[in-house]
């Protein structure tokens, strides 16, 4: 089971933004995290914990293994306000997805 | 370029049917484990099917076990959900995922809103 920390996050253009992602158990860095925007389908940000995607600004950090991870955006941009998932791929088939957390503007 | 693009959604009541498609272009259906997934609105994401590689060896979440199918035709490109004895809680937007290495997705359709309603 994923948990995500907090449900929403506030946070002022320019400033950082921490998002939490737990494991119930280990995935080591089998980990994934995707951004949504409203109205689009979700984008892969981070793999393997730590990968950035192909034109994932480096911006966005992740860090962790085992069960706690963190996906750091360092300097919020306007477009950066959406909602972020984690993903486990440690127990294929059984995939699984955190509940997400929502970046707002404060 | 990779594309995915989904259709076959709509309203269906429920106990019937619907088939999804889900037409890809850039790569070939050959080459990569693709996936359905679901959002219901307002919630989380769901990953509801997989097809492996070689088309062999299809595996379902348990929410949708016997009542949907994952196939593909590999010379049209095209990759398929047949969605039976739907029910209420099927309602969601059905994406098709490109994954990597079968376990996370870097290619996403824009997806197609199924709702299941009498």
């Amino acid at each position: 089971v994923m948990t995500q920390s907090p449900v929403t996050l506030s946070v002022s253009p320019g400033e950082r933004a921490t998002l939490s992602c737990r494991a119930s158990e280990s995935v080591n860095v089998n980990l994934a995290w995707y951004q949504q925007k409203v109205g689009q389908a979700p984008r892969l940000l981070i793999s393997g914990a730590v990968n950035r995607a192909t034109g994932v600004p480096d911006r966005f950090t992740g860090s962790g293994s085992g069960t706690e991870f963190t996906l750091t955006i360092s300097s919020l941009q306007s477009e950066d306000f959406a909602v972020y998932y984690c993903q486990q791929y440690k127990e294929w088939p059984l995939l699984s997805f955190g509940p997400g957390t929502k970046v707002d503007i404060k | 370029q990779v594309q995915l693009v989904e259709s076959g959604g709509g309203v269906v009541q429920p106990g019937r049917s619907l088939r999804l498609s889900c037409e890809v272009s850039g790569f070939t259906l050959t080459s990569f484990a693709m996936y359905w997934l679901r959002q219901a609105p307002g919630k989380g994401l769901e990953w509801v099917a997989v097809i492996p590689y070689d088309g062999r060896n299809e595996h379902y979440g348990d929410s949708v076990k016997g009542r949907f199918t994952i196939s593909r035709d590999t010379s049209k490109n095209i990759l398929y959900l047949q969605m039976d004895s739907v029910r209420t809680e099927d309602t969601a937007t059905y994406y098709c995922a490109k994954s990597r290495l079968g376990l996370f997705f870097d290619s996403w359709g824009q997806g197609t809103l199924v709702t299941v309603s009498s």
